[in-house]
């Protein structure tokens, strides 16, 4: 079955560091999507991404938050300088044409110092 | 805006007993609605999703739930819960008419005692 691949599963930083966290999505979904879970809380919205550009974006993506797709494949999250509070689980997810079929990745835990 | 609401944060339940895990949403289009499962330090598995087709929805191990429009209602349920049903469950909505990203609940962590 596709997956949705996420590197690294795991990122310690420390604060004031840039991070790029990287997914690589099903290939032949066309959006894309970023979330956070901080420790014991619920699945918060990032961004979404289609057609190369930002299509809706939450509060929480703010100016230290940048995406891309830079090669066709893979899709990044970059954080410019991190903050103890940026510590979360993050997921990528991809989205079939339909409004359905959600797939996550299996995240990447940051962990900032 | 759609929202979501799960009532309970944590449900436990016995070894072999029904699993009733409660969510109601929110939603001015028709909504898919959707069931995941997060296992200790692990990512997001779909359960189950309602994508107006039937209302009642078979998932993955032998959970199942039933859309109710006139409740705004998504209940997940299971006829005889296992050990390995312990976990935290995510109801989420979006829709259909586009670029709708998912919105979660809080969360219900299922405990499952022998």
């Amino acid at each position: 079955e596709p997956e949705v691949t996420q590197t690294p599963s795991h990122q310690v930083t420390q604060m004031g560091q840039e991070v790029i966290l990287r997914c690589v999505p099903i290939s032949n979904h066309l959006y894309f999507y970023w979330y956070r879970q901080i420790l014991g809380q619920k699945v918060e919205f990032l961004v979404s991404f289609y057609n190369n550009e930002i299509s809706e974006k939450s509060e929480i993506f703010d100016d230290q938050f940048s995406v891309e797709r830079p090669d066709g494949s893979n899709f990044t999250l970059k954080i410019r300088s991190t903050k103890l509070e940026d510590s979360a689980m993050y997921f990528c997810a991809s989205r079939e044409t339909g409004g359905y079929g959600y797939t996550f990745g299996s995240g990447t835990r940051l962990t900032v110092v | 805006a759609q929202s979501v609401t799960q009532l309970g944060s944590h449900v436990s339940v016995s070894e072999g007993a029904l699993v009733l895990l409660r969510c109601n949403y929110s939603s001015s289009v028709p909504p898919y609605l959707f069931w995941y499962v997060q296992y200790p330090n692990q990512g997001l598995q779909l359960l189950l999703k309602y994508t107006s087709a039937a209302t009642l929805v078979k998932g993955i191990n032998g959970f199942e739930a039933e859309f109710k429009k006139s409740e705004t209602s998504f209940h997940l349920t299971k006829p005889s819960a296992h050990m390995s049903d312990a976990a935290e469950y995510f109801c989420a909505v979006s829709t259909a008419s586009g670029n709708t990203p998912l919105v979660f609940g809080k969360g219900t962590r299922l405990s499952v005692i022998a």
